[in-house]
């Protein structure tokens, strides 16, 4: 069985701080693993998505997360909020040797950014 | 750019009504999901299609089931809808395993 656990519910950060949103998956196998946003009311949109290539992934907006198999970690970064950043994220696992399989969702983390 | 398109954003339904919930992809996609959104929840998946006629089962699929007769549409059916079924309804495609999903914009079913 596969999992993933968001440790935050919520994050508070100031703009022009850093991000970091942490992220630890449960996985017997090397799992793909993704980073999606929610904007208030918007529908969902890939930030990034790591498959077993480069264990730091760049994604979209100054994002970045890095897999870290010792760890079972793909926290989420960047190194500097915008007020645009504020919504929700999830963290996703899916496995990638299976097919018919579907995306796992964490519960998700609120990030809010203040001037 | 591939558009996964559900058909209503918001939907107002009575308790026990049979509601419909249509979701249609445009890029040949082999496989469709249905999930449900909850504040405090995440994304919690319903059922979901690989090819044509077949669906599987996903975590939470009590009282709902699904028909996909084409490959571009995968429909939701409330059978018998009741109020613990007010959520936000997203539909997702995606071509392989390997890929992340491309999600409609969800419709928003409240049961009165």
């Amino acid at each position: 069985a596969q999992s993933v656990t968001q440790l935050d519910s919520h994050v508070s950060v100031s703009e022009g701080t850093p991000v970091l949103l942490r992220c630890n998956y449960s996985s017997s196998y090397s799992p793909s693993l993704f980073w999606y946003v929610q904007h208030p009311n918007k529908g969902l949109q890939l930030l990034l998505k790591y498959t077993s290539a480069a264990t730091l992934v760049k994604g979209i907006n100054g994002f970045e997360a890095e897999f870290k198999k010792s760890e079972t970690s793909f926290h989420l970064t960047k190194p500097s909020a915008h007020m645009s950043d504020a919504a929700e994220y999830f963290c996703v696992v899916r496995n990638p040797y299976q097919a018919g399989t579907a995306l796992i969702f964490g519960k998700g983390t609120t990030l809010s950014v203040s001037s | 750019d591939v558009k996964v398109t559900q058909s209503s954003r918001y939907l107002v339904k009575r308790t026990g009504e049979k509601v419909f919930l249509e979701c249609v992809q445009d890029m040949d996609h082999e496989n469709m999901f249905w999930y449900r959104q909850d504040p405090g929840l995440g994304l919690r998946l319903i059922y979901f299609s690989y090819d044509v006629k077949m669906k599987e089962k996903g975590d939470i699929p009590e009282g709902y089931s699904v028909s996909r007769e084409k490959k571009e549409r995968f429909s939701l059916i409330l059978e018998s809808a009741s109020t613990n079924q007010t959520s936000m309804y997203l539909c997702a495609s995606s071509p392989t395993v390997i890929y992340g999903y491309t999600f409609g914009s969800g419709t928003r079913l409240t049961v009165v």
